[in-house]
């Protein structure tokens, strides 16, 4: 049975700084995305990786994978309070049209 | 674009009480998803369906049914709403089993059983 772990699930940072925040799968993934998500709303997808090794940039954010570790990061550069939300990672498991949810991260900037 | 429309955006039943949530994509879309999201819980699935006609079980299907009659629309029933239903309910569709273009989500359903 597939499982994700986002780690840490509260992150308060000042403006300016850089952080990551993490997601662990525990077993064989064939996807993993990122969303956003604002208070109310709906989820805002940010990013889709597909192979070992994917990078992706938007902005300040930069999300990576690793399926030998399991790992996705999303890295967050200079952090800025717009940023302010909080973010999924979800991951699908081969041959399965479902996805598996981590519990979330929820970001603070403060200036 | 309307992308993913859920209705009603609001509702609150009362113990027992049936309802239906409608889930509608002009999207063209085979895949369409029932999420709930409960605080700290990330969003679990409930069902799923992969084409018209089909449905499927998720992670949490207990309480709910689901009808896939029309490509386009998504339906999840309760029929004996609980309060541990309350939750804000989400609907997606992708258009590949593979996610390759992503989930598009709707807007969500808060839903209050009291």
């Amino acid at each position: 049975e597939l499982k994700v772990e986002q780690n840490p699930l509260f992150l308060s940072m000042q403006e300016g700084k850089n952080y990551t925040i993490y997601c662990n799968y525990s077993t064989t993934s064939d996807r993993l995305y990122w969303y956003r998500q604002d208070p109310g709303k709906s989820l805002e997808s940010l990013f889709v990786l597909l192979s070992n090794g994917a990078v992706k940039q938007e902005g300040r954010l930069m999300a990576s994978l690793d399926t030998k570790a399991r790992l996705s990061t999303l890295h967050i550069t200079a952090a800025v309070h717009d940023l302010s939300a909080t973010y999924f990672c979800a991951a699908g498991q081969g041959g399965s049209e479902k996805l598996v949810f981590g519990k979330g991260t929820k970001l603070t900037v403060n200036p | 674009n309307a992308g993913v429309t859920q209705t009603p955006k609001f509702r609150v039943l009362k113990t027992g009480q049936s309802m239906t949530l409608l889930c509608a994509q002009d999207m063209n879309h085979e895949y369409m998803y029932w999420y709930r999201q409960d605080p700290g819980m990330g969003l679990r699935l409930i069902h799923y369906s992969v084409g018209e006609g089909t449905t499927a079980k998720g992670e949490v299907p207990d309480g709910y049914n689901v009808s896939r009659l029309k490509k386009q629309n998504f339906l999840l029933g309760l029929e004996s709403a609980a309060p541990s239903q309350t939750s804000v309910y989400f609907c997606a569709s992708s258009y590949s089993a593979t996610g390759v273009y992503g989930y598009t989500f709707g807007s969500g359903t808060r839903l209050t059983v009291v």
